[in-house]
């Protein structure tokens, strides 16, 4: 079974600084993918951003990366210049060709003017 | 562009009552799936179906049924509803085939049991 793991209930971040947002995975297959998903107060889901087991560079979107780092099973999420758009709760996710996505339980993010 | 349609929106039952909720999505996805969100336990997957008459449990199945009417209609039944069940349902649907497996969800279902 895959396991997902968010440490961070919730965090702060100053306008336009950056923050990482920590995800850590627990899976045996050696295919798979990491998901990050953003959740307004509005409840929609919103996908951002996509990394391949086997993707040798870090995904990018706009103001998003992804800090794949395999041997330590983690997939932290990095937003650049943190907007007032962007609090909200966020989910990491993971999929291992079972055509599931197991979620974490979410960080919220609070952006503060 | 509709993409993943839910209905209805909101929803209260009392125990014991039944009721479906609806799915349809219009991008000619093979797979689709049902989660539910609860406060401090992100999304659980109830039920998925990989293609078009299959259908298989997912983490919670217990207490829930689903139809898979046809490509774009994915349906799921509560038969006798209990506050356990009280939750946001969301309806979810992906191209397997593209590789990346994303998930394009509806807007979700917010269901209260008394």
């Amino acid at each position: 079974a895959q396991k997902i793991t968010q440490t961070q209930p919730g965090m702060f971040v100053q306008e336009k600084e950056a923050v990482t947002l920590d995800c850590t995975y627990d899976t045996s297959d050696p295919s798979y993918g990491l998901f990050w998903y953003k959740q307004p107060s509005s409840g929609e889901m919103i996908f951002l951003i996509y990394q391949g087991s086997y993707d040798q560079q870090n995904a990018t979107e706009g103001r998003y990366s992804l800090n794949f780092q395999k041997a330590r099973k983690s997939a932290n999420l990095v937003i650049s210049a943190s907007q007032l758009g962007d609090s909200a709760m966020y989910f990491c996710a993971n999929e291992a060709g079972s055509y599931q996505l197991t979620f974490g339980k979410g960080t919220k993010l609070s952006v503060i003017p | 562009n509709a993409g993943v349609t839910q209905t209805p929106k909101f929803q209260v039952l009392k125990t014991g009552q039944s009721m479906t909720l609806q799915c349809a999505q219009d991008m000619n996805h093979n797979s689709m799936y049902w989660y539910r969100q609860d406060p401090g336990m992100g999304l659980r997957l109830i039920y998925y179906s990989a293609s078009e008459g299959t259908t298989d449990k997912g983490e919670v199945p217990n207490g829930y049924n689903v139809s898979r009417l046809n490509k774009r209609e994915f349906s799921l039944r509560l038969e006798s509803a209990a506050p356990s069940q009280t939750s946001v349902y969301f309806c979810a649907s992906s191209d397997q085939d593209r590789g990346s497996g994303e998930l394009f969800f509806g807007e979700g279902s917010r269901l209260t049991v008394l």
